[in-house]
């Protein structure tokens, strides 16, 4: 079975710019969340989804924002790219909400803002 | 809100068993999740406790003590392969999000 797959892999940006990273999640599995991973720090929460709908969200700026489709695979942009927003940028996927799932990551996406 | 401390590097001889320790402060609690990382890559999931005891999978280990806000993952047989970072994560209540611990970098050697 295909694990959580990101796109792109990879980009660079410039300041300013606005970017689009795409996640599908393990075929089943209707919750999706979203990581920003600093180098050499732990995965930091961004959004939760569940059946499309908005579960959570962290403490980022309203430069951050997301949606999830009804094939549950989901996007996340990010407006007016500063430099700190370089990061890998992770999509986890679970089966379902409201009882402890395991997350699954998928590869991330690095994302370079010069 | 939550906090997870852990180490932030630690050194082990290949063969040997290294203890990774993790404490957390919670206003809830659903769960303590244990992630390998190798560099440039995307977590894995390695393990989760719930409940207080020790939940062993193979050369790997992890344990829970509510109570006490602890936890540690224990690797036994070290191999240089497993030189990663370690990610300790912890859930307050129902499915929500993830709160990760800055990792542990831990580096096999000969």
């Amino acid at each position: 079975d295909a694990g959580v797959t990101q796109s792109p892999t990879h980009l660079i940006k410039t300041r300013g710019q606005q970017v689009t990273l795409r996640c599908s999640p393990i075929s089943g599995h209707k919750s999706v969340s979203w990581y920003q991973q600093v180098l050499g720090q732990g995965p930091q929460f961004i959004f939760q989804y569940y059946e499309k709908e908005e579960r959570g969200r962290g403490n980022f700026p309203d430069r951050f924002s997301a949606r999830q489709f009804p094939n549950y695979s989901s996007e996340l942009n990010v407006n007016a790219l500063l430099l700190g927003d370089s990061a890998l940028y992770l999509c986890a996927s679970s089966l379902d909400s409201g009882v402890a799932y395991e997350q699954y990551f998928g590869p991330g996406t690095r994302l370079t803002v010069t | 809100g939550q906090n997870i401390d852990q180490p932030t590097e630690m050194t082990a001889t290949e063969g040997a068993i290294v203890q990774i320790n993790c404490t957390y402060q919670t206003s809830g609690f659903n769960g303590l999740f244990w992630y390998q990382q190798h560099a440039g890559e995307a977590p894995t999931f390695l393990s989760y406790n719930v409940l207080d005891g020790l939940e062993e999978k193979g050369r790997f280990s992890s344990f829970l003590s509510r109570s006490k806000g602890y936890s540690y993952l224990l690797l036994k047989e070290l191999q240089m392969k497993d030189s990663a970072s370690y990610l300790c994560a912890g859930r307050s209540e129902g499915n929500t999000p993830l709160v990760f611990g800055k990792g542990t970098r831990l580096s096999v050697i000969a």
